[in-house]
């Protein structure tokens, strides 16, 4: 069965940088690409990009631009995505979710990070 | 920037009927912004529920159905259990990125 199991919980300071990672099982893992989700405490979803696993696309949200980063690892079907400069206001879950052909399906758990001094 | 909007909450008793519906300040939903459904029960990630307008994934119930109405993009429940009682996010794809709506709380009384 398809499953997307994310690493876990983080606490940052302000001005550093947190890589999640989420490892993929149950299918061919260049075949389907990735989207990056975060949801705020008590706020809604929000696409921070897309990465796909078998060329070179990868699509961020202008207002990640400059502070994300995206990576693939085939050897390992894991996904990463890096942000950096982290504020407070940077402070939720951050969700993989697979996506190809517009249709976004299988979810991974969420990782909470928590930016703060 | 593509701002979607869908209504902040709704309500419904066990066993009717209710639509959700999910607009594009761009302009009419088409097709073409594949639109994708989610259902996000507190505590728990999304989980998916209809893609590309209106075709179910292998284990949403038959109760859901998505369509385009009015130029926007439409979940209705029908026969609405207890258990459908959650937030509902729609997501559009436009000029090359994707947006989540800002979700609708969906209470079942």
């Amino acid at each position: 069965q398809v499953q997307l199991v994310q690493s876990g919980a983080e606490v940052k300071e302000p001005g550093a940088s947190v890589k999640v990672s989420c490892k993929a099982s149950g299918y061919t893992f260049t075949s389907f690409g990735f989207i990056w989700v975060r949801q705020a405490p008590g706020q809604g979803l929000e696409w921070m990009g897309y990465i796909s696993t078998s060329d070179d696309h990868i699509r961020y949200a202008q207002k990640f631009q400059g502070r994300v980063t995206m990576t693939t690892d085939t050897s390992t079907s894991t996904a990463y995505v890096e942000l950096r400069s982290l504020r407070p206001d940077d402070t939720a879950v951050y969700y993989c979710a697979r996506d190809e052909r517009y249709i976004v399906d299988y979810w991974g758990q969420g990782t909470l990070v928590t930016v703060s001094s | 920037q593509t701002v979607v909007t869908q209504e902040p909450s709704l309500t419904v008793s066990p066993g009717g009927t209710v639509t959700l519906t999910c607009a594009s300040s761009t302009g009419a939903v088409t097709s073409g912004y594949y639109p994708n459904w989610f259902q996000q029960k507190p505590g728990q990630a999304p989980r998916a529920l209809i893609y590309s307008t209106s075709n179910r994934h292998s284990w949403t119930p038959a109760r859901f159905s998505g369509s385009l109405l009015g130029g926007k993009a439409a979940l209705t429940l029908s026969g609405v259990q207890p258990e459908d009682e959650a937030e509902y996010y729609c997501l559009l794809y436009n000029d090359s990125a994707w947006v989540f709506g800002g979700g609708t709380k969906l209470t079942v009384l």
